[in-house]
Order: structure tokens, then sequence, then C-alpha cells
């Protein structure tokens, strides 16, 4: 079965920073590019950022550009995201993803996690 | 960065019932658009990608359609646990973007 876990979400202060990981299991993890996407309390679905399946080439939401950083470890099957300079409006859950087909850039999202929560709160 | 807009924010409609759930793009996206399906306190579910191909799994009650700047989803006879909110996405161009949404509520 594919299953992506999330961790890492907790509480953290203004201007504080916070790495969330995301253990895949039961498909090529290195195969597939991954993306996080966030959701604020009764809000929805945010875009955050994307990394090929070889970590190469990343891509970010303009919300998030110069502050957080997606990387990947194939040979954990783990994806990441290291948030610095966190605000309150990066209060949120969030969900990593992965995309429908293996190489290319083909990002829709067929397998989501639960979600980690990130609370940015003084 | 391309906006999506959907319509309506609510539609309220009654079991058995056809829903038509629509998406405009601001700029073409081809036919890179996608549906997802959100119930509460879960993760979203993938239903259509690239405009008009069922996910796997997803039943035959849900279709997809359109190009360039308009899209529908149909759900052709609703089921009780089709209620949700559903969200489409393009993929055309970064950076990847989501509609706001409609929820799908039981008149």
């Amino acid at each position: 079965e594919v299953q992506l876990l999330e961790s890492g979400g907790g509480l953290v202060q203004p201007g504080g920073s916070l790495r969330l990981s995301c253990a895949a299991s039961g498909f090529t993890f290195s195969t597939y590019a991954m993306t996080w996407v966030r959701q604020a309390p009764g809000k929805g679905l945010e875009w955050v950022s994307a990394i090929d399946h070889s970590g190469g080439s990343t891509y970010y939401a303009d919300s998030v550009k110069g502050r957080f950083t997606i990387s990947r470890d194939n040979s954990k099957k783990t994806l990441y995201v290291q948030m610095n300079s966190l605000r309150a409006e990066d209060t949120a859950v969030y969900h990593c993803a992965k995309v429908g087909r293996p190489y290319g850039d083909f990002f829709y999202m067929d397998v989501w996690g639960k979600g980690t929560t990130v609370t940015v709160s003084s | 960065e391309i906006v999506l807009t959907q319509s309506p924010a609510t539609l309220s409609l009654s079991p058995g019932e056809r829903a038509t759930l629509s998406c405009r793009a601001s700029q073409s996206v081809s036919n890179y658009l996608v549906w997802y399906q959100q119930k509460p306190g879960q993760p979203p579910r993938l239903l259509i990608y690239d405009a008009s191909n069922r996910a796997t799994g997803i039943p035959a009650t849900f279709s997809g359609s359109g190009s360039g700047t308009d899209f529908t989803l149909t759900i052709s006879s609703l089921e009780p646990e089709d209620f949700a909110v559903y969200y489409c996405q393009h993929r055309s161009s970064w950076p990847l973007t989501f509609g706001q949404g409609t929820r799908l509520e039981i008149k």
C-alpha cells in the first residue's frame, strides 16, 4: 500500500524554524516528484513547493520563496521541507503528496499524507 | 500566476441529482486541469487529471470536461458520500495553483 506519513509539526514562535519530514512507503520513491501542499484552518488548499524525482529541480510558491527549502533523501525514502522565518500566516496543516506518474512533470497529486500541523504563534 | 475561479461557491442538491461544478482559469491551461474531493478531516482525494481522466478507483458517475480556460466536473447522480468540498488545480506552469473550492452540500 502506498503511504505517506508526515511529521515534525508543532508550535513555533514567529521568526522561528521547523523542519517537516514525509516518510514514503509502498512505491519507488526515487522515481516520483513530490510536493508540499498546505491548508490553513478553515481555508482552501495552497501549493507550497515541489521537487523532481532526483532533487535536481525545485519549485516554490511566492509566499514561501526564500524562506522554505524543499529536499529529499531517496536512500531514506523521505521528503523534507525546511521552514525558516516563520510567520503567523504559515499556520496550516502541511500535506506531502506524490505526483501521478514517475519521472516527468506530471504534477497532479494522486496520494496524499494526512498532514502535520504547524502553528506559528507567540 | 494563473488564477482559478470556481463556481458556485456552494451548491445545494439532493441525492440522486446531477451536480455541475465549474472552474475557470485566468489564462489557458490547455488540458492540464485536475479535480480533487476533500471531506472534513481528510486529505484531498484525486478524482480527475488532465481535464477528463478519472483516477484509479473513481466511479464513472464522476466526469470531467473542458480545455483552455473553462472546465466542468460533473457528478451524474449524487450519492450521500459525494457531499464534500471540490477543488480544481492546474499543472500548466509554475506556480501550481488551486481554485478556492466548491462546497457541495445536501439540500
